[in-house]
């Protein structure tokens, strides 16, 4: 079964204005964490952002933002004013922290390719 | 710190031919995984250690591939013999502990011709 769904295969952004990637995940876990990262077309795989499953509040890390919404089991990816650098592939991920012997593996999704338009 | 070092970064070899590729964690983490990237299946775990030893191997397609990590500092993937479908990318990431992001190195683009 898919553990990480993203249902954008692309999405289009003029430059300056704010983009919403989603992405929803399936976990019977109580402890788990979402984060999502980026890869430019250079290859390399850049962390963005990170969010617990035990955090209140929406994590935030410059012009990242992730909208958690623990009941709707999804873990949104806002982008505020797109720049030029940030067209590039986008994945969601989540590690699931099982009890002591389990997996505890970094399942990915299978990415966004965002186009950042000027 | 200088981040995950994977060597080397491209490797184009012939069907048949062993290929080991090679990576080394950031200082102190103590998880290492290894992931396959394909345009068809995204990116794959293949296998994954927490303190040098294997936990979950599950990824590994097939006997042909194996996993060491002889120390805290320096794991290898292999493949023995290649194949033509075992060209991909291939990446190393290391995290300090279970809750923390994995950090990846550059990868290591495989071309088995």
């Amino acid at each position: 079964a898919q553990k990480i769904t993203q249902t954008q295969p692309g999405m289009f952004v003029q430059e300056k204005e704010a983009v919403t990637l989603d992405c929803t995940y399936d976990t019977s876990d109580q402890s788990y964490g979402l984060f999502w990262y980026k890869q430019p077309s250079s290859g390399e795989m850049i962390f963005l952002i990170y969010q617990g499953s035990y955090d209140e509040q929406n994590a935030t890390e410059g012009r990242y933002s992730l909208n958690f919404q623990k009941a709707r089991k999804s873990a949104n990816l806002v982008i505020s004013a797109s720049q030029l650098g940030d067209s590039a592939m986008y994945f969601c991920a989540m590690r699931e922290v099982l009890t002591q012997g389990g997996s505890e593996k970094l399942v990915f999704g299978k990415g966004t390719k965002l186009t950042v338009n000027p | 710190d200088a981040g995950v070092i994977q060597s080397p970064r491209h490797e184009v070899t012939e069907m048949g031919q062993e290929v080991t590729l090679r990576c080394k964690p950031i200082s102190g983490h103590d998880y290492l995984f290894w992931y396959r990237q394909t345009m068809m299946r995204g990116l794959e775990l293949l296998i994954y250690f927490n303190n040098n030893v294997p936990i979950d191997d599950s990824g590994m397609p097939e006997d042909r591939f194996s996993a060491k990590m002889p120390n805290a500092s320096f794991s290898t993937l292999k493949i023995q013999p290649s194949e033509p479908r075992d060209s991909a990318v291939y990446f190393c990431a290391s995290s300090l502990d279970r809750r923390s992001p994995l950090h990846f190195g550059n990868g290591t683009r495989l071309t088995v011709t």
